[in-house]
């Protein structure tokens, strides 16, 4: 089983349309978590965090439950630049606070 | 944002050859991270420094052979590579290894002939 396996994708929305992205770990032990966006031909950057109580940052929302392993993050509002892959990433604190990355879900917003 | 930069961009090399990979990072962090990313594959996390000093080497080939001279700079030495290392390779920094937020340099693009 993948340490962090995420919805394969692609989603292909429309504007104005509501997306969730779903992904699952593995490890119980896990610390922290996280969503990271990516681009297209460029580096990772951080989306926002994950907390076990759900947290909003303007049309995202995160979402943790420990007891099933699984994150969410759900955009409502979809906008043209929110075209790219979302990675869900998982800090394995066990591990010396390794970051392990899920494969991605590609999205992409159309006019 | 220059937080974090790696030279050069793109990189195309024959299997015999030796080249290098730069990374430097303006944000005064004490950790240093090399990733490879493949198509449609996850980031795979291939040497972690702390304090210049290596932490984790997550069985990587000795064809890649790292280098960190101090905590601002990292080095990726690459020598007698397959064509299935070509890959987009990431540095990556943080406060402290095991710090929740890294952040990534733009990347080199490597292929190899």
């Amino acid at each position: 089983r993948k340490e962090v396996e995420q919805d394969p994708g692609p989603f292909n929305v429309p504007e104005g349309a509501t997306v969730a992205f779903n992904c699952t770990y593995s490890n119980s032990a896990s610390q922290s978590f996280f969503w990271y966006r990516q681009d297209c031909r460029k580096e990772p950057k951080l989306l926002m965090s994950v907390y076990s109580s759900g947290n909003e940052d303007g049309r995202f929302t995160a979402q943790l439950n420990r007891a099933s392993q699984y994150i969410s993050l759900l955009i409502r509002d979809s906008k043209l630049s929110d075209s790219a892959t979302y990675l869900c990433v998982v800090n394995m604190g066990w591990q010396g606070g390794k970051l392990i990355f899920g494969q991605g879900t590609e999205l992409s917003v159309k006019p | 944002e220059t937080g974090v930069t790696q030279t050069p961009r793109h990189l195309v090399m024959g299997m015999t050859n030796k080249k290098s990979l730069k990374c430097e990072q303006h944000l005064g962090h004490n950790a240093m991270y090399w990733y490879k990313q493949s198509a449609k594959k996850p980031l795979e996390l291939m040497f972690v420094y702390n304090f210049k000093e290596q932490t984790e080497n997550n069985s990587v080939p000795s064809r890649f052979s790292p280098e960190c001279p101090n905590s601002s700079h990292l080095f990726l030495h690459l020598h007698t590579l397959q064509p299935e290392d070509s890959a987009l390779y990431l540095c990556a920094s943080s406060t402290r290894t095991g710090a929740d937020t890294q952040y990534f340099g733009p990347g080199t693009r490597l292929t190899v002939l």
